[in-house]
């Protein structure tokens, strides 16, 4: 079966510190993987996806970046957090055929608290 | 352009009576549906999606979903609800079958009282 793993799953950083958040699946290849944002345990914003390695799509501009290093692992960062930068962080993967719509399924989640 | 909107902030049940919470969708082609439920502190947990098909959907934990196209809703239902049905529940709607984007509504506090 498959399992996402997110960590840390809790992270206090002060404000202009370096982050990297760290995604990785298991029990399946070449997924689709997406980094979302959940302010005020509300609606979910989807910053970036990924369909392959190294294929980074970013859905909003802003303080960070994503990467895809290998093809079950993706990294969230930033150089330099900003107080606006808190949130939950969720990561998700999807079967990644590429012509058909599926379930997404999440990770266990990061709660990022900048001072 | 695509969207989804979930016109409750939270809906108050007894337990035992039946729930809905309500999805409504905005889609330029065939809408791809979903139903999430997140609870305190947790990922999402997916629990159904219409594709193409019959119009009521049924998921995870005893929960249902009808598509109207008339409408164009796909609300959330189950016929009896419990305690441990209290959680934050998202309808989503696909952005790009290409890709697997979802839009997410705002969400609905669904409180289950007993």
């Amino acid at each position: 079966s498959q399992t996402i793993h997110q960590w840390p799953a809790t992270l206090v950083q002060p404000v202009g510190s370096p982050l990297s958040l760290e995604c990785t699946v298991e029990g399946t290849s070449n997924p689709n993987l997406y980094w979302y944002r959940q302010a005020a345990g509300r609606g979910l914003q989807l910053l970036f996806y990924s369909v392959g390695i190294g294929q980074i799509s970013s859905e909003v501009p802003q303080n960070l970046s994503a990467s895809r290093p290998q093809d079950r692992q993706f990294i969230l960062s930033s150089k330099k957090l900003l107080l606006s930068d808190s949130g939950f962080y969720l990561c998700a993967w999807s079967i990644g055929t590429g012509y058909m719509t599926y379930e997404q399924y999440f990770g266990p989640g990061t709660r990022l608290t900048v001072t | 352009a695509q969207s989804v909107a979930q016109p409750e902030d939270q809906v108050n049940v007894a337990e035992g009576n039946p729930l809905t919470v309500k999805c409504t969708y905005s889609v330029s082609g065939n809408p791809y549906l979903f139903w999430y439920v997140q609870y305190p502190n947790r990922g999402l947990q997916f629990l159904l999606k219409y594709i193409t098909g019959d119009n009521l959907v049924k998921g995870s934990y005893g929960f249902e979903a009808e598509f109207n196209k008339s409408q164009t809703s796909f609300h959330l239902k189950k016929p009896s609800a419990l305690v441990s049905d209290s959680a934050l529940y998202f309808c989503a709607v696909d952005a790009s079958s290409n890709t697997g984007k979802l839009i997410f509504g705002q969400g609905t506090t669904l409180q289950v009282k007993p």
